[in-house]
């Protein structure tokens, strides 16, 4: 069975700083790994997702996530932290194949300060 | 393209009542999965459905259930409420072409569920 863990279930950066949010995956077989953000009373917006191919993936609103089969990781990055980048973030996983069922971390809430 | 919907987005009940929430895909999308999110327990994976069928079910009991239509609504049930049933409730919709897993899920503004 497949899990994702999210480390740090709240991170606050100042705004332009560098934004980090690690996620770490365990899966018996290749997994398609997803990053989505949500703001408040609102649903989820997918940022980036990695299925196969280069292992840098680059996302919506300046984001970034690298796959690491080594590390079982896939943290997500930003360079330079905005405002309107408050909000909770989730790592996610399936297992592959035809199974669309979605695995969440716990998430993390980026607080930006100004 | 209009987005996935929900409805309703705010719902209060009782104990032992039952309740029917309704998602309406993505114009084109085959796809729908229901999620459960609550502040305890994350976001957690209800059900799937494909041509009507649920293809997948997360481990939920079976006062939970759900139905999609043949133009790809869906809408799923809660019956016998209990207070921790309260929770958003998420619908998500994909197109269901090639990579399954690796498709995006795009998902709805929820339904706000509260059981008093």
């Amino acid at each position: 069975a497949q899990s994702v863990t999210q480390l740090g279930s709240h991170v606050s950066v100042s705004e332009g700083a560098l934004v980090l949010l690690r996620c770490n995956y365990s899966s018996s077989v290749p997994p398609y790994l997803f990053w989505y953000v949500q703001y408040p009373n609102q649903g989820l917006q997918l940022l980036l997702k990695y299925t196969t191919g280069a292992t840098l993936v680059k996302g919506i609103n300046g984001f970034e996530a690298e796959f690491k089969k080594s590390e079982t990781s896939f943290h997500l990055t930003k360079p330079s932290a905005h405002m309107s980048d408050a909000a909770e973030y989730f790592c996610a996983v399936t297992r592959g194949g035809s199974a669309r069922q979605l695995t969440f971390g716990s998430g993390t809430q980026l607080t930006v300060l100004p | 393209k209009a987005g996935v919907t929900q409805t309703p987005r705010y719902l209060i009940k009782t104990r032992g009542q039952q309740v029917t929430l309704s998602c309406s895909p993505i114009s084109g999308h085959r796809s729908v999965s229901w999620y459960q999110q609550t502040p305890g327990q994350g976001l957690q994976f209800l059900f799937e459905y494909f041509s009507e069928t649920q293809r997948n079910k997360g481990n939920f009991p079976g006062r939970f259930s759900g139905r999609q239509f043949s133009n790809s609504r869906s809408e799923m049930n809660v019956s016998t409420l209990e207070l921790g049933d309260s929770a958003l409730y998420l619908c998500a919709s994909s197109p269901s072409y090639g990579t399954g897993g690796g498709e995006t899920q795009y998902f709805g503004p929820g339904t706000r569920l509260l059981v008093l």
